[in-house]
């Protein structure tokens, strides 16, 4: 079956260790995105990827890096940096980001709990 | 800058009844609009899109919405709930100089039996 993963299902970490959020699709999909979900705030787009080896950063990027080494994967690091890393992040992959708002699909999704 | 508004953060109707769930946008031009659900601790699932053509469109599992340009309004509605429509329900609106989405705060349906 086609779809995208997402691993683990839940991650705990101490206060300043980075962390890296796997998202793996065999959709043959161009363009991936990370999202955070935070209840009551809807999604907000961390960074996301039109095609391999390019990405730009969305509405929230401050203390995350990714990377677009392969068109099936798009891992996110949560890093020190960022001042409240606890939420829910989901990964999406849609058949191209630039020539129409093709649907996105959405991985299962990561908890993360930094304590 | 394109922004969607979901009127009320939990909705609460009695099973068999009619679900009306609210999302308004706004937009200089005509937008593309998306109804995802979530279920708990769960990805999104997309329920329906409007891009172009006929404003009443029918998505998965019961649900239809009716693009109202006049209103700026994309409402979701199923005559007839049912407990697994229990899940929390966003809607989105495709920014057109790049297609991102622009997400809704999301409403939480809640399903009295």
């Amino acid at each position: 079956d086609g779809g995208i993963t997402q691993s683990p299902k839940y991650l705990f970490r101490k206060e300043g260790q980075n962390v890296t959020l796997s998202c793996e699709q065999n959709l043959n999909h161009d363009a991936m995105y990370w999202y955070r979900q935070d209840p009551g705030q809807g999604l907000r787009l961390i960074y996301y990827s039109q095609i391999v080896n390019d990405f730009q950063k969305g509405d929230i990027a401050e203390g995350y890096s990714v990377s677009r080494e392969k068109k099936e994967s798009f891992p996110l690091t949560v890093t020190s940096a960022q001042k409240n890393p606890t939420a829910f992040y989901l990964c999406a992959s849609s058949i191209d980001g630039t020539n129409f708002p093709y649907e996105q699909y959405f991985g299962p999704g990561t908890r993360l709990t930094v304590t | 800058a394109q922004s969607v508004t979901q009127l009320g953060s939990h909705v609460s109707v009695s099973e068999g009844a009619l679900v009306l769930l609210r999302c308004n946008y706004s937009s200089s031009v005509p937008p593309y609009l998306f109804w995802y659900v979530q279920y708990p601790n769960q990805g999104l699932q997309l329920l329906l899109k409007y891009t172009t053509g006929a404003t009443l469109v029918k998505g998965i599992n019961g649900f239809e919405a009716e693009f109202k340009k006049s209103e700026t309004s994309f409402h979701l509605t199923k005559p007839s709930a049912h407990m697994s429509d229990a899940a929390e329900y966003f809607c989105a609106v495709s920014d057109r100089r790049n297609y991102q989405l622009i997400w809704g705060a999301g409403t939480k349906l809640i399903i009295k039996p």
